[in-house]
């Protein structure tokens, strides 16, 4: 069965500062892979998912996500980050061309700094 | 309402009592998941619904935890005997089976008292 981890709980940085939020998946087989964000008092939604293709896949407020086989890696990332940037994100993963679940991660509480 | 809409959104209970939450997912939309959002635990799955197929339980985390979908739409999760460990966010969200995009309810928040 495939898991994911979220290495880091919380993550303060200075606005305008470049981001990294790590994400690790276990999966013996290949995998779908996502992160979904939750801002203060919403829901979660979708903000990227790599399903094949491109190893680089982004959103559309500048996040970047990398998909790296060899490391079981989908990290996301932001060259500079916004205040408005300030949310929890949580990476998932699902077995690709399967009906299996989404199983995610315990999530990253992005803080942005003044 | 094109969203997946949950109710109730509060549900304040007391220990030892039944409680239902109801999901109602976007119309079309094949599989239905449900999930616990509590803190420092992050988004733990409970239970998914696949078409006519057995669902996979594999989440829940007590027998005291159940859930059904009747008709292919409509799902209730219903948490009998309910104890204080169980108070937390519960959310329903549900795809179509040619999307990989999930989408998410506005979440049932449960306190047991």
């Amino acid at each position: 069965a495939q898991s994911v981890t979220q290495l880091d709980s919380q993550v303060p940085v200075f606005e305008e500062a470049p981001v990294e939020l790590r994400c690790n998946y276990s999966s013996s087989v290949s995998v779908y892979l996502f992160w979904y964000v939750q801002y203060p008092n919403q829901g979660l939604q979708l903000l990227l998912k790599y399903l094949s293709g491109s190893t680089l896949v982004e959103s559309i407020n500048g996040f970047e996500a990398e998909f790296n086989k060899s490391q079981t890696s989908f990290h996301l990332r932001k060259p500079s980050v916004h205040i408005s940037d300030t949310a929890e994100y949580f990476c998932a993963a699902s077995v690709k061309n399967s009906d299996d679940k989404i199983i995610f991660g315990k999530g990253t509480r992005l803080h942005i700094l003044p | 309402g094109a969203g997946v809409s949950q109710s109730p959104s509060n549900k304040v209970t007391e220990k030892g009592k039944d409680v239902e939450l109801r999901c109602d997912p976007i119309s079309g939309h094949t599989a239905l998941y449900w999930y616990r959002q509590s803190l420092g635990q992050g988004l733990e799955f409970l239970i998914y619904f696949q078409g006519n197929s057995a669902p996979d339980k594999s989440g829940l985390p007590s027998d005291r935890f159940s859930a059904e979908r009747t008709g292919g739409s409509v799902s209730t999760l219903t948490i009998q005997r309910t104890q204080q460990e169980d108070s937390a966010v519960y959310l329903c969200a549900s795809k179509d089976r040619n999307n990989e995009k999930l989408f998410f309810g506005s979440g049932t928040q449960l306190s047991v008292l």
